[in-house]
């Protein structure tokens, strides 16, 4: 089983700062997926990574793909209120095909006004 | 484009009786369907891939008995949970997957079982 460890699993600081949040795993993945997700609502994607050592940047966001494919990361600059949410990594089971996905616990970010 | 709806978006029921989730793919025509369940403060968790006119592949202690799935068209899936108990209770989201791979997530639907 292709487990992603999620860090921080909380985080909660001031409007203004910046953060960054990590995705974690043993395995190697052919592509990982950032999703945020509302309460009681479905996970938004953000992004697809899937070159090692791809960074790709959407407004504050920046997301980037481990050299090994191994691990990402999730930077924000200037965190904002309504960057408040579940955080969400994920990864196909296997390496083709329209596969199930398989995600990591979160990070729970509260960003404080 | 690329928009997943579920019906309902929550239901209670009494527990021992049956409740049938629909997930539909409004704008485009999904080769897969799949169908996660997320309990309170936790991540999703895959429960079975459905294709459209055979049978879902369910994912280890997933019970295929208790977790109905049909998917009749390239647009609907089904997940029919029977003879629902209280731990059955949660918020079960579709997605449904264009030949790119790319996953659509629906807006889930909360299931509480008395």
């Amino acid at each position: 089983t292709q487990l992603l460890e999620q860090s921080p699993q909380f985080l909660s600081i001031q409007e203004g700062e910046n953060l960054t949040v990590y995705c974690n795993s043993s395995s190697v993945f052919s592509s990982l997926q950032w999703y945020r997700q509302e309460p009681g609502e479905g996970p938004v994607l953000l992004v697809t990574v899937v070159t090692g050592g791809e960074v790709k940047k959407l407004k504050r966001l920046t997301f980037q793909f481990g050299d090994a494919r191994k691990d990402s990361s999730l930077h924000i600059t200037a965190a904002q209120p309504g960057d408040t949410g579940l955080y969400l990594c994920a990864g196909p089971y296997s390496g083709g095909g329209a596969d199930g996905l398989t995600f990591g616990k979160g990070t729970h970010l509260i960003i404080q006004p | 484009g690329a928009v997943v709806s579920q019906h309902p978006s929550w239901v209670i029921c009494k527990s021992g009786t049956s409740v049938k989730i629909e997930c539909r793919s409004l704008d485009f025509q999904a080769t897969t369907m799949f169908w996660y369940r997320q309990f309170p403060k936790q991540s999703l968790m895959l429960m079975a891939t459905s294709n459209e006119g055979s049978k879902a592949t369910y994912e280890q202690g997933v019970e295929k008995d208790k977790f109905l799935i049909n998917h009749a068209s390239l647009t609907l899936s089904t997940l029919t949970v029977t003879s629902a108990h209280p731990e059955d209770s949660s918020f079960y989201i579709c997605s449904a997957a264009r030949t790119s791979n790319t996953q659509y997530f629906g807006p889930g639907t909360r299931l509480t079982v008395l």
